[in-house]
């Protein structure tokens, strides 16, 4: 197994909800991260997960909970969103080591009402 | 801290035509380069990646990029594109010491019939 896994493909929300995004991978990897995606511009990390541990946060808000269950499993839990929020939100995995390159899912694409 | 530019947002180009897509990066120690694909409504998939070694790297889809340490480039070629490679396409310098992958701001190819 060579992928990421993202669920759901599709998400509207609206700004009172909570709701979660999820992601699985089955390749050993022990590094996992979340990105934020707008439209036509780059991928901005927001969050990195490191054997499970978070060791990177990007100054994101608080309305952004993440949580790494286990090796193979990262979520993203979205309470109070505001419109602005809406993106494609991009889950990668590596290996960790150094010049390891990343595996991307093919995002969830979030729309906040 | 690294850095990545891509010079130019969007390049258009008829089928069958050559193709190069510019990028340049900004370190003062060794860094890891990558380049990946995004089609619409898609995650980010690999094309290739520099970790050392020949400066000619080859990746997939007939896509090749050459190294040069000199004028800190990582520029990707491809000589003879199809429809089916309109995509954006992302350079991405790697941070050695803390696995971070730095995005430049994407390519958006056209390609034309």
């Amino acid at each position: 197994d060579t992928e990421v896994t993202q669920t759901p493909k599709h998400l509207v929300m609206g700004m009172t909800n909570k709701k979660s995004l999820k992601c699985e991978q089955h390749m050993g990897h022990r590094a996992m991260y979340w990105y934020k995606q707008k439209a036509k511009k780059p991928p901005e990390l927001m969050f990195v997960y490191s054997y499970e541990k978070l060791s990177i946060n990007e100054s994101v808000p608080s309305r952004f909970s993440p949580e790494c269950p286990n090796s193979s499993l990262l979520n993203l839990h979205l309470h109070a969103l505001q419109p602005e929020d809406s993106a494609l939100y991009l889950c990668a995995s590596s290996q960790g080591v150094i010049g390891g390159g990343y595996t991307f899912g093919s995002g969830t694409r979030l729309t906040v009402v | 801290a690294q850095s990545v530019t891509q010079l130019d947002s969007q390049v258009p180009v008829f089928e069958e035509a050559p193709v190069e897509l510019r990028c340049n990066y900004s370190s003062s120690v060794s860094v890891y380069l990558f380049w990946y694909v995004q089609y619409p409504n898609q995650g980010l998939q690999l094309l290739l990646k520099y970790l050392s070694g020949s400066t000619l790297v080859k990746g997939i889809n007939g896509f090749e990029a050459e190294f040069n340490k000199s004028q800190t480039s990582f520029h990707l070629r491809k000589p003879s594109v199809h429809i089916s490679d309109t995509a954006e396409y992302f350079c991405a310098v790697s941070d050695p010491d803390f696995n971070k992958f730095y995005f430049g701001s994407g390519t958006k190819l056209n390609v034309k019939p």
